[in-house]
């Protein structure tokens, strides 16, 4: 099992351009979980899907869409990249609520000059 | 809201123990443990529930007061691969996301 798999590792944007943040899991998790980690800030949440086919806002959604295309594959895209969105962006998956663990995926590290 | 952390970090020599705590200000449901190691992903540790279940695989343990809204994490006779970012994230009742601490720095020295 590979787990948590995200694509790609690294990424450079200009501002205003856009990409998406790829993830999936093989693990049949049903809720999945788009964070950032900033220096300092610890993990934010950025957006989450609790089931396939339901999406919801977590702390910092802003600049951000996502779309959860099946229950393996959630992705994250940003339209109108940002300085301020230079971050590491880690996707996470668990069976359930959050009775249950998260795993996360390697990270994306994305550099927005 | 965020949950504390304390302290913000700590260094110790092989064999030493360590506390880390994780405070809310709001009722728990669940509190969750991570290590984070430079450049890598966090990996989980444990999770304690409200009713006492804890569930966990590592030989580190941890104690969840409901009443204070608290949860401690202890590490008892500290190896070299402690090292890391340790961080607590909290759930409240009906709150299906967590909420991540800013984390506490361990640096386990020989």
């Amino acid at each position: 099992n590979a787990g948590v798999t995200q694509t790609p590792k690294f990424q450079v944007l200009k501002t205003g351009q856009s990409m998406t943040l790829q993830c999936a899991q093989d693990m049949n998790h049903n809720s999945m979980y788009w964070y950032r980690q900033d220096p300092g800030m610890g993990l934010r949440l950025i957006y989450y899907s609790a089931s396939e086919g339901t999406t919801d806002k977590g702390e910092v959604p802003n600049g951000y869409n996502v779309s959860r295309l099946n229950k393996r594959e959630f992705s994250l895209r940003l339209e109108s990249a940002a300085p301020s969105q230079t971050s590491v962006y880690f996707c996470a998956s668990s069976r359930g609520d959050t009775s249950y663990e998260q795993y996360f995926g390697p990270g994306t590290r994305l550099t927005v000059t | 809201q965020q949950p504390v952390q304390s302290p913000q970090a700590v260094i110790l020599r092989e064999g030493e123990d360590a506390v880390i705590n994780c405070s809310s200000s709001k009722a728990l449901y669940s509190v969750h443990w991570y290590r984070q190691k430079h450049g890598e992903a966090p990996v989980f540790l444990m999770i304690l529930l409200k009713g006492g279940e804890q569930k966990g695989h590592e030989k580190i343990s941890a104690s969840f007061n409901e009443k204070k809204q608290q949860s401690s994490l202890y590490l008892t006779a500290s190896q070299l691969s402690y090292s890391g970012t340790y961080f607590c994230g909290t759930a409240n009742f009906g709150n299906e996301k967590l909420t991540f601490g800013t984390g506490t720095r361990l640096t386990i020295i020989p």
